[in-house]
């Protein structure tokens, strides 16, 4: 079956310092990549919508110039996290849409990355 | 916009009881329908979905659930867990953008 690649799993960083989380489709490719974040306790939370080739369409709230999301290819969209601080000390998920689904009822079912726990000291 | 509302947050259940998981939605229009699991430890898969067609949906591991879509409800359900099901259960909805948004998540502890 489809499998989405994160990296790290788990990254500690200081305060001010940048951090750069991958997310990879194996064996699909992916013509959309979401990047979510979860709060203990809480659900996930849509940070943005990675499009190969074109800009990432951001949520509400989102501060883009502070996540920047870029989706070179079919198969790799990655997050940094700019300048980071203690509040933005998260678990990070990415989820990947196969783009064979195309327009089919299968398109929105979501492969999900393992996640990327960040700590900001 | 669309939004999700799961009600129970916290669920514990001896094994071999009968599992039902509320989950209801918000949207006008078409929906798709979703419940992802997260076993402790690992990622979030998908446990079933639905599109269109038999409201009543079957997924694995005995796992169902059934569109009702004059009540906006989506509940999950499975006549017997198993220890093994102890996991977090998230229903999702995606009303015809790209986006799925999920519900807060009920955790499921099955006691042996």
């Amino acid at each position: 079956g489809a499998v989405v690649s994160q990296h790290p799993s788990w990254v500690i960083c200081k305060s001010g310092t940048s951090v750069k989380i991958e997310c990879r489709s194996l064996d699909f490719q992916a013509t959309t990549m979401f990047w979510y974040r979860q709060f203990p306790k809480q659900s996930l939370m849509l940070m943005a919508t990675s499009n190969e080739g074109s800009k990432a369409t951001y949520e509400q709230g989102v501060e883009k110039d502070k996540f920047l999301i870029n989706h070179a290819s079919l198969t790799l969209s990655t997050l940094t996290v700019t300048s980071a601080h203690p509040e933005d000390s998260s678990f990070y998920i990415c989820s990947a849409r196969d783009r064979a689904s195309g327009s089919v009822s299968g398109a929105n079912v979501l492969t999900f990355g393992a996640g990327s726990r960040l700590t900001v000291l | 916009a669309q939004s999700v509302s799961q009600h129970n947050h916290h669920v514990i259940l001896s094994e071999a009881a009968s599992l039902e998981l509320g989950c209801n939605y918000s949207y006008g229009g078409t929906v798709n329908l979703f419940w992802y699991v997260q076993y402790p430890g690992q990622h979030l898969q998908l446990l079933l979905k639905y599109f269109s067609g038999d409201p009543l949906v079957k997924g694995i591991k005995g796992f169902e659930a059934e569109f009702i879509k004059s009540k906006f409800s989506f509940n999950l359900r499975k006549p017997s867990v198993q220890w093994s099901d102890t996991a977090e259960y998230f229903c999702a909805v995606n009303g015809g953008y790209q986006k799925v948004t999920f519900g807060t998540g009920t955790k499921l502890q099955v006691i042996p």
